[in-house]
């Protein structure tokens, strides 16, 4: 099956810098790529995906990149604030109806 | 709209006992997922369904069961618990047209110990 690792695991930055997780994964199949952000006590939801026909995706502070090739995703935050801060799953999807997600990465944004 | 709805919110159990995590969505989607999250290992799934009536084995199937008898419902049961059942248990759902073309919703979780 599936398997995605992430990095870091845990990420640490000042107000107003850059954020950036990086994933990891195994199965050349895959073709959906989902990014959640999981606010303490409450479930994941989804904040931005990308597609394995996009190299980039972008949504305000928030942008997702792709290598096919090298089977890595990456999310980048920009312009971080303290409401950023929270633990981000990366995921892929083989098959469009599972998903494999990476260990988690908590952001703390430092005011 | 209320979304993915799972209680109860916390529960400690004794080993051995049993007991059932409900699920529900309001929301006529097809499929349900239950994943269990623990510290530092993702979420990890353990039974899904594609509709009413079916559901199959996901990573970590085993010391759970799960029935799927209407659209909106999907119960998670726990026959003898054990210790290593501890952990975080989140209910999911989509429309099942495609995880890429509708995501899955996810419920607020159910923090479970078991001592």
């Amino acid at each position: 099956g599936e398997n995605v690792e992430q990095h870091p695991s845990t990420l640490s930055v000042q107000e107003g810098d850059s954020a950036v997780i990086k994933c990891t994964y195994s199965d050349s199949a895959s073709n959906y790529f989902p990014w959640y952000k999981q606010e303490l006590g409450k479930g994941p939801q989804l904040i931005i995906d990308i597609r394995s026909n996009v190299g980039e995706k972008k949504d305000q502070r928030i942008a997702v990149t792709l290598n096919k090739t090298a089977k890595h995703f990456s999310l980048h935050i920009t312009e971080t604030q303290p409401e950023d801060s929270a633990v981000y799953f990366c995921a892929a999807s083989p098959n469009d109806y599972k998903l494999s997600f990476g260990a988690g990465t908590t952001v703390t944004v430092r005011a | 709209n209320a979304g993915v709805t799972q209680t109860p919110k916390f529960r400690i159990l004794k080993i051995g006992q049993s007991m059932t995590l409900q699920c529900t969505q309001d929301m006529n989607h097809n499929y349900m997922y239950w994943y269990r999250q623990d510290p530092g290992m993702g979420l990890k799934l353990i039974y899904y369904s594609v509709g009413a009536g079916i559901t199959d084995k996901g990573e970590v199937p085993n010391g759970y069961n799960v029935s799927r008898s209407t659209t909106e419902d999907f119960p998670l049961r726990l026959e003898l618990a054990a210790p290593s059942q501890t952990s975080v248990y989140f209910c999911a759902s989509n429309s099942g047209t495609g995880i890429s073309n509708q995501p899955q919703h996810f419920g607020d979780g159910t923090r479970l110990s078991i001592l």
